[in-house]
Order: C-alpha cells, then sequence, then structure tokens
C-alpha cells in the first residue's frame, strides 16, 4: 500500500550547525503534513504542519518544505541544539480517508556538541 | 493549548491481570481519540480510533476483545488491556484531534510492562 517513508533513518550534526531531515510520501491524494518530534520515552510533540496547497511554511527556527512535484517533505532546523536530538517523524493526512495520519519510520536526529 | 494527558505513565503488572489507561484532552474537546502502539525503535502503530459517544474503529489485527476502548465523553478515552501478557508489553500513546481538525496531539505515554 502507499505509505510515507524517510530516506535517513539517523542524521548526525554539529551544534549550531542546520539539519535537514527528508521525508518521501507515496500518496497524491495527501493534503496534510505534520511533522512530529519524539524524545525517548515521551509522546510525540507537534512542530510544524503544511498543507498541500503551501509549498513552504516557517516556524522558529524550523522550515517545511513540500515538493508536490516528487512528493517529497522536508524539516530544516537552524542552528540545532543539543535539545532538538530527537526522532523525528513526518506524518501525511488524507482527508478522503477520514483524516487519519499516516506515519513514517522515523530519523533519529543527533547533535554532536 | 492543545494538551492531551495520560496516566499512568507508567505500569507494571502480572500476566492475567487487566490494565486501564487514561487519555484526556485537557484544554479542548475532542470528538475523536486515537490509540497508537510503539515498540522500541519503531514508528507509532494505529491500534484504533476512538469516536465520542460510539464504538471504536479497530485496525486489521488487532483484537477489540483484548484492548476494550470507552470514549465516553469529549474529554476521556480509556484503553483497556485485557488479561494483559508479556507480549503485550510496550509504549502506548494516545492522541486527540485537536481545533485544527487535521491535527492529533500526542499524550506523553503510557509504558506497560508485564511480567
Amino acid at each position: 500500500g502507499e505509505s510515507v517513508g524517510l530516506h535517513l533513518p539517523t542524521l548526525s550534526v554539529q551544534e549550531g550547525d542546520n539539519s535537514i531531515i527528508n521525508c518521501a510520501y507515496s500518496n497524491s491524494a495527501s493534503d496534510y503534513f505534520i511533522w512530529y518530534k519524539q524524545e525517548s520515552g515521551k509522546g510525540p510533540q507537534f512542530i510544524i504542519d503544511i498543507r498541500s496547497n503551501m509549498d513552504k511554511r516557517q516556524g522558529q527556527r524550523v522550515t517545511v518544505l513540500l515538493n508536490k512535484t516528487v512528493k517529497h517533505l522536508s524539516l530544516q532546523i537552524a542552528a540545532t541544539q543539543p535539545g532538538d536530538s530527537a526522532v523525528y517523524f513526518c506524518a501525511e493526512n488524507i482527508e478522503n480517508a477520514g483524516n487519519m495520519l499516516t506515519f513514517g519510520g522515523g530519523t533519529r536526529l543527533m547533535v554532536k556538541p | 493549548g492543545a494538551v492531551v494527558s495520560q496516566h499512568p505513565s507508567w505500569v507494571i503488572c502480572k500476566s492475567g491481570t487487566s490494565v486501564k489507561i487514561e487519555c484526556r484532552s485537557l484544554d479542548f474537546q475532542a470528538t475523536t481519540m486515537f490509540w497508537y502502539r510503539q515498540f522500541p525503535k519503531q514508528s507509532l502503530m494505529l491500534m484504533a480510533t476512538s469516536n465520542e459517544g460510539s464504538k471504536a474503529t479497530y485496525e486489521q489485527g488487532v483484537e477489540k476483545d483484548k484492548f476494550l476502548i470507552n470514549h465516553a465523553s469529549l474529554t476521556l478515552s480509556t484503553l483497556t488491556v485485557t488479561s494483559a501478557h508479556p507480549e503485550d508489553s510496550s509504549f502506548y500513546i494516545c492522541s486527540a484531534r485537536g481545533p485544527v481538525r487535521e491535527t492529533q496531539y500526542f499524550g506523553p505515554g503510557t509504558r506497560l510492562l508485564v511480567l
């Protein structure tokens, strides 16, 4: 079946550098995307979302880019900090599928001091 | 806003006992809540969708008699793991659909260990 997947399972970056986490999706009917951050032993935390009628959205230190042509989603974290170390999940929502979320496999971000 | 709580956060029980986990939306009303299960180093697996006042919808492969879900109010859903066995040990996470209809806000999770 169609699913959301991630290119890299682990990303290691130096503190202060920018991080880019990628996600590929295959369902062209997906209309809404969310990035979640999950720290060890905790539930996922909402970071940022984007609708399919947009290609970029910025938050505080985070930017989500959506390329519908190649069905690709990315999360950019500026000036990565040790507190950003976590597993990041992308999730896609399909309105005509009951607004269910489908999660990718997750990418672990490790920030080196 | 959009805070979801879970209780308990951590439970250890003997095989054969039942465990109830509560999920509450603290500052918003959630007509729909979701229950997920997560194994170490894996993504979230949706178990069931819970709608207030109606029966839960279970994902394929999830035993409804094993995992009882009740969504009695707009702010509370419960998951009861009946006759728990060691293979039920896992991290259980609930989420609630918040003010933005597509966005799910997650609880902190409940770690269940069945001995």
